[in-house]
């Protein structure tokens, strides 16, 4: 069974950093790209990043609003993913989610979420 | 950026309704789109894959269309269980982007 779950939630002051785990067990983590998407109280999904497999040489994509101050990476021998969020602010206060992608008939897709961890920017 | 313009952002509806959402793209995405499902409190759940692929498990009530830009998510006949808030998303450029949300509520 797939599994993803994160934890490293939690408060932190603006300007802070905090680390965000995605543990994967139940598939070959290696094979596949994985997303962070996140969600601020009571608004809709946005897309945080990517980091792809070994073959792509684990490369990284991130949105705008991340960029120079989140870091994608993982640990292929431990299945787990990673965001490094450092320069918080409060506008980045939301439930992180990691995501599954899979290319499925030509298009790329999630197929599977974790239960989501908090994290809450605030002084 | 393409930039997914959801609609409508709420409605109410009615068991056994038929109820259609709608998802622009400011440019074209071929049939990169996807189809996700939200309960509160709850991680999103895939429904539609390429436009119009129906994920293993859903039901067949749910169905996707389109492609380009300008994509569609029917629900030919609203049950109770269907009451939550559905996102668009596209894969075809980064940054992936997601429609605002529709939320589906109870008349």
């Amino acid at each position: 069974e797939v599994q993803l779950v994160e934890s490293g939630g939690g408060l932190v002051q603006p300007g802070g950093s905090l680390r965000l785990s995605c543990a994967a067990s139940g598939f070959t983590f290696s094979d596949h790209y994985m997303d962070w998407v996140r969600q601020a109280p009571g608004k809709g999904l946005e897309w945080v990043g990517r980091t792809r497999d070994k073959a792509h040489s684990y490369t990284t994509e991130y949105a705008a609003s991340v960029k120079g101050r989140f870091t994608i990476s993982r640990d292929d021998s431990k299945n787990s993913l990673y965001v490094q969020m450092n320069r918080l602010k409060s506008e980045d206060t939301a439930v992180y989610y990691c995501a599954r992608v899979i290319v499925d008939s030509g298009t790329y897709t999630y197929d599977y979420w974790g239960q989501g961890t908090l994290v809450t920017v605030s002084s | 950026d393409i930039q997914m313009t959801q609609s409508p952002s709420s409605l109410s509806a009615s068991v056994g309704d038929r109820v259609t959402i709608t998802c622009r793209s400011s440019q074209g995405i071929r049939n990169d789109l996807g189809w996700y499902q939200q309960k509160p409190g709850k991680a999103p759940k895939r429904l539609i894959y390429g436009a119009s692929r129906l994920q293993s498990g859903v039901p067949s009530r749910f169905s996707g269309s389109g492609s380009g830009t300008e994509f569609t998510l029917t629900i030919s006949s609203l049950q109770p269980e269907d009451f939550a808030t559905y996102y668009c998303l596209q894969h075809n450029s980064y940054p992936l982007t997601f429609g605002g949300g529709t939320k589906v509520e109870i008349k």
